[in-house]
């Protein structure tokens, strides 16, 4: 069965620091993961995901992460955040080859300035 | 750009009272999930819908029952509300590609508060 553990429930930085967000998976088929952001009041949007290719993927504010098939892990980083980086970050996984995600517990990234 | 709304941001009930969180997307899309949203426990998969009047049960299926008879319209229907159903509601939907698990794309959330 599928699964997704994010080791950091909260994690704390300064503004232009870089961060990274954990995001180890099990998966005994093919893996398709995810990262999702919720904003303050807001549902969750798509950051980026991994589905094959390059195992580096990343989003249009900057974030990156990279797929890593022996560590189990999809760790998302970005070398420089800003204040509006401020928000809670979902990994998923895809429930075998469905349409289905499981969503790990989450991370609340809080940026000071 | 893809919308998906939900009927009300925030909703307080009584207990025992019936509850229909309604949810509605415009991009014919053939899925539409409901989760509940916990502190700690990250989203959790209540049903899955991949067609109308097609459901599967997810992860957490107790309490609940959902209803689909129009492609862009997902109910999740509380039948007796309890306390420990208190939470923050959130409606995706998504395309079915076959080949790869699409995006999925959300609405703002319920909170809903049963007293």
């Amino acid at each position: 069965a599928q699964s997704v553990t994010q080791l950091d429930s909260q994690v704390p930085v300064f503004e232009e620091a870089p961060v990274e967000l954990r995001c180890n998976y099990s998966s005994s088929v093919s893996v398709y993961l995810f990262w999702y952001v919720q904003y303050p009041n807001q549902g969750l949007q798509l950051l980026l995901k991994y589905l094959s290719g390059s195992t580096l993927v990343e989003s249009i504010n900057g974030f990156e992460a990279e797929f890593n098939k022996s560590q189990t892990s999809f760790h998302l980083r970005k070398p420089s955040v800003h204040i509006s980086d401020t928000a809670e970050y979902f990994c998923a996984v895809a429930v075998g080859y469905t349409d289905k995600l499981i969503f790990g517990t989450g991370t609340r990234l809080q940026v000071f300035p | 750009d893809v919308k998906v709304t939900q009927s009300s941001r925030y909703l307080v009930k009584r207990t025992g009272e019936k509850v229909f969180l309604e949810c509605v997307q415009d991009m014919d899309h053939e899925n539409m999930f409901w989760y509940r949203q916990d502190p700690g426990l990250g989203l959790r998969l209540i049903y899955f819908s991949y067609d109308v009047k097609m459901k599967e049960k997810g992860d957490i299926p107790e309490g609940y029952s959902v209803s689909r008879e129009k492609k862009e319209r997902f109910s999740l229907i509380l039948e007796s509300a309890s306390t420990n159903q208190t939470s923050m509601y959130l409606c995706a939907s998504s395309s079915r590609d076959r080949a790869q698990p699409d995006t999925q794309y959300f609405g703002p959330g319920t909170r809903l508060t049963v007293l």
